[in-house]
């Protein structure tokens, strides 16, 4: 039972132009989310985060948004660019659940120049 | 920037055979997560301890997989016999508390054959 879903295994976007990597989630408990960054041969690295009771967060080229109605989260990234490219897991985690995150099978991300 | 270290960084080891990874945390850091990312798919948690209790490791197949963190500071992670569906990237994470964000390790690649 996967309770993160992302559909789009990859992704391929020009330089300069808008990347949008979606996520889905089944369970109604988590309150948290994360996205996170992993390079070939690296651990994933912390990218940004939302909190349930927020609908944006926005971090300089990069802004998550939520929609609890919908059970969706999207990455925005812009301008794209070529060191952008990597894999791109979408995280949750509920209170009280000794912070577990439960990650989606990632989106790999391609910027073309 | 402190770092979550992980040793070694690729293991090849022969079905059957033992092996084993280390990780050492951020100094300070209570919680310690080990992951399971398996090609293709998001990392997985396998155990997670808080101090030196494991706090879950409903994920861990124990009949082959044992860990501990004896002194609440560095952990190891086993396995014994090794299957060829063991070959992944083994990722150590820890957090200050269950309630932070995670570091994640480079991680260990495990290659059975």
């Amino acid at each position: 039972d996967q309770q993160v879903k992302q559909n789009s295994p990859s992704l391929s976007v020009q330089e300069g132009r808008i990347s949008i990597l979606n996520c889905d989630y089944t369970n109604s408990m988590f309150d948290y989310f994360l996205w996170y960054k992993k390079y070939p041969a690296e651990g994933p690295t912390f990218l940004i985060s939302i909190s349930s009771i927020k609908d944006k967060n926005e971090d300089g080229r990069f802004t998550v948004f939520l929609n609890k109605s919908a059970k969706h989260l999207s990455l925005h990234i812009v301008p794209s660019q070529p060191g952008d490219s990597a894999v791109y897991f979408c995280a949750a985690s509920e209170t009280g659940g000794y912070n577990k995150l439960i990650f989606g099978a990632g989106t790999r991300l391609a910027v073309h120049p | 920037e402190a770092e979550v270290a992980q040793s070694p960084r690729y293991k090849i080891t022969e079905k059957s055979q033992a092996v084993a990874f280390w990780c050492d945390p951020i100094s300070g850091h209570a919680t310690l997560y080990w992951y399971r990312q398996i090609l293709g798919q998001g990392p997985e948690l396998l155990v997670q301890f808080q101090d030196e209790s494991v706090v879950d490791d409903s994920q861990l197949p124990k009949d082959r997989f044992s860990a501990e963190r004896l002194k609440g500071v560095d952990s190891t992670l086993k396995i014994q016999p090794a299957e060829l569906g063991d070959s992944a990237m083994y990722l150590c994470a820890s957090s200050l508390s269950s309630g932070d964000g995670y570091t994640f390790g480079s991680g260990t690649r495990l290659t059975v054959v």
